[in-house]
């Protein structure tokens, strides 16, 4: 069974440190990883899309890693601030999946002012 | 406005009655998907749906159905709600394209459902 997993489950950390939340997925086949962050009462917001021919991906102070052979994924965050406390989730397209996604159960981030 | 939007935001209700959550997206998507969320798992389809005529069950469709009732919209229903579907459920899109691999998808606000 095909599954990812996220740890910690949870992280406190004070501001402006630079952190690294961690994605392990079961099969290096695949389409693409997603990190996501969950904000409560406000759904969820894609973050960055890594597609399998990529190694990384970045949108401002966020860098997404992507490591297929060893299972792996990082998310880095630089400088990190209050604002940026929520729950972050990883979702994986594995090849033979059927299009669905399979999702880590997250790490809740709690940036300390 | 947003993009993909969820009715009803919170919704209490008692075993046995049949509920319905709808969705709709202005973002021009085809493919359309139900999840639920659960404290301490990651999130889990129920159904999805690549165009009008096309439906398919998830992992956990048991329970549930849906209607796609126009390309913008998507609508689940819990025919006898039980308890254990107590959850907070998300609707989300995707576009289509060549490779249906490359897809990313965008997420609704979500709904709370308590089963009493």
């Amino acid at each position: 069974k095909q599954e990812v997993t996220q740890i910690p489950a949870a992280l406190s950390v004070p501001e402006g440190e630079n952190l690294v939340l961690n994605c392990s997925f079961t099969d290096s086949a695949i389409y693409n990883l997603q990190w996501f962050r969950q904000d409560p009462g406000k759904g969820l917001t894609s973050l960055l899309l890594i597609q399998s021919s990529q190694r990384e991906q970045t949108s401002g102070r966020l860098n997404a890693s992507l490591d297929k052979s060893s299972g792996r994924s990082t998310l880095y965050i630089a400088a990190s601030q209050p604002g940026d406390s929520a729950t972050y989730l990883c979702a994986v397209r594995f090849m033979d999946s059927n299009y669905q996604l399979i999702w880590g159960a997250g790490t809740k981030l709690i940036i300390k002012p | 406005d947003a993009d993909v939007t969820q009715t009803p935001r919170n919704r209490i209700t008692k075993t046995g009655k049949r509920i319905m959550l709808e969705c709709s997206q202005t973002k021009g998507h085809d493919r359309m998907y139900w999840y639920r969320q659960d404290p301490g798992l990651g999130l889990r389809l129920i159904y999805y749906s690549f165009d009008v005529k096309d439906i398919n069950k998830g992992e956990i469709s048991d329970g549930y159905s849906v209607s796609r009732q126009a390309q913008a919209k998507f609508s689940l229903s819990l025919e006898s709600a039980i308890p254990n579907q107590t959850a907070l459920y998300f609707c989300a899109t995707s576009g289509a394209t060549g490779d249906s691999g490359y897809n990313e998808q965008f997420f609704g606000p979500g709904t709370r459902l308590t089963v009493l």
